[in-house]
Formats: C-alpha cells, sequence, structure tokens
C-alpha cells in the first residue's frame, strides 16, 4: 500500500493564478480531511469529507473547494491564490471518524504565493 | 471549544538520555483521546501513541509513554534513551467532542545531540 500521495511536493503560485492539490489514498477510508500548516503553528483543519460526494467545512476553508468524487481522491482547490495561503499542506484519511482511529497522513505540499 | 497547548517551543536532550514534552488540553467532554504525532524533517506526520481518556492505564509504545492527568488535563510524552532519529517535532492532538476533529498545539520541536 502506498497509503496517502500528494501531488506535487513544492509549487510557487503568483498571486491571482488557481492551482489543484491532489491527494489519493489506497486504503479504502470513508474519510479523508485537507489540513494547512503555517511556521510555529499545529495543523488546522480546511475541509474534510465522511464519503464519495459528501464535503463539510473545517476551521479554515476561505479560499479553498474541495471534491469527493471517489473514495480514493479529495483534491483541494485553491481560486484566486493570496500571500495568506502560503503554507504547508496536509492530506490526511482515516477508516472511520470514530474518536480511537488514526488519521494517516500523506508528505504534505508546500506552496508559497508570490 | 476545545484547545491544546505545549508550551514547550524547543527541547533538547542528550543521547540515551531521557526528555519529557508537556502538553495541556481544555474540553469540557468526558470522552475523547488524546495523541502525540511526530514529524521529523520529512514532513511525514507519524503517530506515536494514543490514549484513551476513559483508561487510567498511562499508553506505552516501546520507549515512547505517557503520563496522562485527567484531572490536570495533562497529557506529557516520556522518549527514554533518546536517539538520533528521535529530532522532530512532535505534535500533541486532542480528538473529542461533538464534532470528533483532530485539534492540534503548536508543536515542540526536539533536538537530540550526540
Amino acid at each position: 500500500n502506498a497509503g496517502v500521495t500528494q501531488t506535487p511536493k513544492f509549487r510557487i503560485l503568483k498571486i491571482g493564478q488557481s492551482m489543484t492539490l491532489q491527494c489519493t489514498q489506497d486504503m479504502n477510508h470513508n474519510y479523508m480531511y485537507w489540513y494547512r500548516q503555517d511556521p510555529g503553528m499545529g495543523l488546522k483543519l480546511i475541509y474534510y469529507s465522511v464519503g464519495a460526494g459528501i464535503t463539510d467545512k473545517g476551521e479554515v476553508p476561505n479560499g479553498y473547494n474541495v471534491s469527493r468524487s471517489t473514495t480514493e481522491d479529495f483534491p483541494l482547490r485553491l481560486e484566486l491564490a493570496a500571500p495568506s495561503q502560503t503554507s504547508v499542506y496536509f492530506c490526511a484519511s482515516s477508516y472511520s471518524a470514530d474518536r480511537a482511529d488514526e488519521q494517516f497522513f500523506g508528505p504534505g505540499t508546500r506552496l508559497t504565493v508570490l | 471549544a476545545q484547545t491544546v497547548t505545549q508550551s514547550q517551543p524547543e527541547m533538547s536532550v542528550q543521547e540515551a538520555e531521557t526528555v519529557t514534552l508537556s502538553c495541556t488540553y481544555d474540553t469540557s467532554e468526558s470522552d475523547y483521546y488524546l495523541f502525540w504525532y511526530k514529524q521529523p524533517p520529512s514532513r511525514q506526520m507519524i503517530l506515536v501513541i494514543r490514549q484513551e481518556a476513559y483508561k487510567q492505564q498511562n499508553a506505552t509504545e516501546n520507549r515512547f509513554s505517557v503520563n496522562f492527568q485527567k484531572a490536570a488535563k495533562s497529557f506529557s510524552l516520556k522518549i527514554s534513551d533518546s536517539q538520533l532519529g528521535d529530532a522532530a517535532m512532535y505534535f500533541c492532538a486532542y480528538k473529542g467532542g461533538a464534532t470528533n476533529k483532530l485539534i492540534f498545539g503548536t508543536g515542540t520541536l526536539l533536538a537530540v545531540q550526540p
């Protein structure tokens, strides 16, 4: 199993550009999550999904969109990139939302908006 | 709202020595889980150890153990026989409540001196 994979690993965007961060998991997990990690801070939840076709906002959703057409994929779309979106983005997945369930994380995407 | 606080931005330990990382949290819930995640320079988030709030016995995973004080809302991580590979950012996280989402602290950067 590859686990959770993310592409790209690094990206530089200009202000106003758009891009999609890709996330794929091969563990047949129902739940998927997008987090951002700013310097000196913990991870904050952007969006999450409880299954194909179902998504919901997390703590910091503004400026982002998601979709979940398959169990495996959970892309994160940035529209009109802003410097405040410079961050490291992590995708994660878990089998359920049970408190005991471990979330498995991808390797992250470092995004810089200039 | 639940919060997680890690008051030690950086810690240092000599190889083979023991170090304790602190974490406190605030919640009105009685049923929840606490986690310690390790983030090495590769950025990959790795689960180190988890603790269920209803279990009085402290969790242990090889050289890693926790001191869980429910009344004090404290959840410290003890690393014994520290190794160079333990050098990383360590995040304390809480999961519980109505949303059951992971809430992270700001992290402690651990350096291991040879």
